[in-house]
């Protein structure tokens, strides 16, 4: 069965703090794709980064950075000099590839982030 | 992405009554997702709804509740019946592009409260 586990209910930061936000995931496909995903107080989600399984390079995104390791089955994500803006829930999700094309997205249940100024 | 809309963004509903949520995508998609979000909670996978073809449920969610249409590659509609308080959640229309890898991009979601 597929899992994704935020196990970080909530973090608070003072502004220009950096903080990682944890996801540890479990599957038993071969091909899969992970995701990252903001909710701010709006309610919207909006799509961060998409990685897949064969892809192990960390990625940055101006103070956005993820560490996909496969060997610990985790796909941390730091922000960098936390900003107010920041403050939002942000969910990890899994999918599996599927050639049936019926693809299934778990989300973890979600880290709440808030960055005080 | 895709811009994907929802309507209503947001509603008091009556408890006992039904209510219509519709998505619309400003391209053609291949999937299309209903989720709900109950208050201070994850995403659950309602249902994946098939254009022309009846939508395909997950477990603890039936079409008399949560009747879903999806005329055509663009645009579907969820109905959340006979609503109770614990109906209240968000719903979410999620739809996943060509080309787009396996990314999946989110409406603005619909707040309903059931009261």
């Amino acid at each position: 069965a597929q899992k994704v586990t935020q196990a970080q209910t909530e973090i608070s930061v003072v502004e220009k703090e950096d903080v990682t936000l944890d996801c540890v995931y479990e599957t038993r496909d071969t091909t899969y794709y992970l995701f990252w995903y903001k909710q701010p107080p709006s309610g919207e989600l909006v799509f961060l980064i998409r990685r897949n399984s064969f892809d192990e390079q960390n990625e940055i995104s101006g103070r956005y950075s993820w560490n996909f390791q496969k060997s610990t089955s985790s796909f941390n994500f730091t922000i960098t000099a936390s900003q107010v803006v920041d403050s939002a829930v942000y969910f990890c999700a899994l999918s599996g590839a599927s050639t049936s094309g019926t693809y299934k997205y778990i989300f973890g249940t979600g880290t709440r982030l808030k960055v005080l100024a | 992405s895709a811009v994907i809309s929802q309507k209503p963004s947001r509603d008091i509903c009556q408890r006992g009554t039904s209510l219509t949520i519709q998505c619309q995508v400003d391209s053609q998609v291949t999937m299309m997702f209903w989720y709900r979000q109950q208050p201070g909670q994850s995403l659950t996978l309602i249902a994946t709804a098939n254009q022309g073809s009846e939508a395909t449920y997950e477990s603890g969610f039936v079409i008399d509740k949560f009747p879903i249409s999806r005329p055509n590659l663009t645009f579907s509609t969820l109905t959340v019946s006979n609503m109770s308080p614990e109906d209240s959640s968000i719903y979410l229309c999620s739809a996943r592009l060509g080309g787009s890898g396996n990314t999946i991009y989110f409406g603005e979601g619909s707040w309903l409260t059931v009261v």
